[in-house]
């Protein structure tokens, strides 16, 4: 069945670079995603990258793919206090005359020291 | 102007009972969802609805069935509620078929006591 894994955890400093990363199990994705929850918070949209896409850059956020090896990242450059959330990879599944329905992963809960 | 809505956002209520969670879109979407996030912030899809097509997570308990009085509601019904039941749940609508990005809303805590 589909799968999608994320590291639980990433601590870093206020203004350096956080990168998140993802592997997912199903290759017939059509589009991946990157949502953010806040505390007590409902889900974000980030930011999502069409499967025949290597790279998406929007702002201070840069979606890296490799369908070859399933993994998806998401890099955060100057990252703030704000960007503290728990970031969700997911990948679409099912079929496609009922609405994709996504497959998230664990989350990985983004810690910004200042 | 919020793009989906959800009420109540918090319900708590003593095993047994049945109760419901509402949601609305109005992004004129196509296909609405429902998610139950646990505990520990995994994230399920339950059943997603379009145009009177139901599809169903094989693991969702046939306590738990969507309503959809129009296309811009998916209300969610849950009976003889158990304490495992405690989740929060998330409806989420898209817009085309089989493409669109899927927008949440807030999100309802719901505790079983």
């Amino acid at each position: 069945g589909e799968d999608v894994e994320q590291s639980l955890f990433l601590s870093v400093r206020e203004g350096d670079s956080s990168v998140i990363n993802c592997t997912y199990t199903d290759s017939s994705s059509t589009y991946l995603y990157w949502y953010k929850q806040e505390p007590g918070a409902g889900l974000q949209l980030l930011t999502y990258i069409f499967s025949n896409m290597d790279m998406k850059q929007d702002q201070r956020l840069t979606v890296l793919l490799n369908k070859k090896d399933k993994h998806l990242s998401l890099r955060i450059a100057d990252t703030q206090t704000g960007d503290s959330a728990i970031y969700f990879c997911a990948e679409t599944f099912g079929p496609n005359n009922a609405g994709n329905m996504l497959t998230f992963g664990g989350g990985t809960r983004l810690m910004v020291k200042p | 102007d919020t793009a989906v809505s959800q009420t109540p956002k918090y319900l708590v209520t003593q095993m047994g009972n049945d109760k419901s969670i509402k949601c609305e879109q109005n992004l004129g979407h196509d296909t609405m969802y429902w998610y139950k996030q646990d505990s520990k912030k995994f994230l399920k899809i339950m059943f997603s609805y379009n145009n009177k097509e139901l599809i169903i997570n094989e693991t969702v308990p046939n306590r738990f069935s969507p309503k959809s009085p129009d296309k811009a509601h998916l209300n969610l019904h849950i009976n003889s509620l158990e304490l495992g039941d405690s989740a929060v749940y998330f409806c989420a609508s898209s817009g085309r078929r089989g493409t669109d990005t899927q927008y949440f809303g807030p999100g309802t805590r719901l505790t079983v006591l």
